[in-house]
C-alpha cells in the first residue's frame, strides 16, 4: 500500500513563498515505481470543499494547473527520491488551506486512489 | 473547464435509510467520474471510480451509476460510519479534473 506524507506547511505572510513536499513510500515490493504514477495536489480551504490545484505526469514531462494558481505555483517531482513538490509564490490569503498530495491510478491524469493526510498552509500577516 | 455540481448540499437521514446523491457535469465526461468520501479531520477516500466500480473493500451497499453528464451515488442502507461529505470528480480528457462542491450526509 502506498503511503504519502506531506510536509512544508506553515504560516506565511501574503506575498511570500513556500515549498511543499510529499514523500511517497510503499512501492518496494510491487512491480511499480513512483514514476509509473501521475501525482496531484488538492487543497481544501477551512470549512470548504476540495479544489484540484495541480497535476504532473509520471515522468514529470507534463504539468497542469488550476486557474487560481496558474503562474504562481509550480509542481515538480524527483522520481529518484520518490518525492513530489509544490512551489508556491505570491501567496494570498485565499491560498490558505490544507494541501493534500494524492496518487493517480496511472501515469496520466486519472482518479486518485491514495491520499496523504495533508499539510496546512496559512497565509496571514 | 468542466463545472461539476452536486445536489443536495446537505441530506439529513436516519440510519437504515436509502440515500441517493446526484452529481452533474457541465459537459459529457463519459464514465470518467469518481466519488470520494471525507469524514471530519480525515483525508478524502476513493469509493467509486469509472462511475460505477467500487473501490477495494467498499461495502456493497454503495453503488454508483450514470454516464455523460448525470451521475448518482446510492447507499442502500445508511450505516453510522457513512455519515460524511461525498464529492464527485471528473477525470475526462485534460486537467483540471474538477470536484463538485460536495454533499454532506448527516444524522436526522
Amino acid at each position: 500500500e502506498v503511503q504519502l506524507l506531506e510536509s512544508g506547511g506553515g504560516l506565511i505572510q501574503p506575498g511570500g513563498s513556500l515549498t511543499l513536499s510529499c514523500a511517497a513510500s510503499g512501492f518496494t515490493f510491487t512491480r511499480f515505481t513512483f514514476s509509473n504514477f501521475a501525482m496531484t495536489w488538492v487543497r481544501q480551504a477551512p470549512g470548504k470543499g476540495l479544489e484540484w490545484v495541480s497535476g504532473i505526469s509520471g515522468t514529470g514531462g507534463s504539468t497542469y494547473y488550476g486557474d487560481s494558481v496558474k503562474g504562481r505555483f509550480t509542481i515538480s517531482r524527483d522520481n529518484f527520491k520518490n518525492t513530489l513538490y509544490l512551489q508556491m509564490t505570491s501567496l494570498r490569503a485565499d491560498d490558505t488551506a490544507v494541501y493534500y498530495c494524492a496518487k493517480d491510478v496511472h501515469g496520466g491524469g486519472s482518479y486518485l486512489d491514495s491520499w496523504g493526510q495533508g499539510t496546512l498552509v496559512t497565509v496571514s500577516s | 473547464e468542466i463545472v461539476m455540481t452536486q445536489s443536495p448540499a446537505t441530506l439529513s437521514v436516519s440510519p437504515g435509510e436509502r440515500v441517493t446523491l446526484s452529481c452533474r457535469a457541465s459537459q459529457s465526461v463519459s464514465s470518467n467520474l469518481a466519488w470520494y468520501q471525507q469524514k471530519p479531520g480525515q483525508a478524502p477516500r476513493l469509493i467509486i471510480y469509472e462511475a460505477s466500480t467500487r473501490a477495494t473493500g467498499l461495502p456493497a451497499r454503495f453503488s454508483g451509476s450514470g454516464s455523460g453528464t448525470e451521475f448518482t451515488l446510492t447507499i442502500s442502507s445508511l450505516q453510522s460510519e457513512d455519515f460524511a461529505v461525498y464529492y464527485c470528480q471528473h477525470y475526462d480528457k485534460w486537467p483540471p479534473f474538477t470536484f463538485g462542491p460536495g454533499t454532506k450526509v448527516d444524522i436526522k
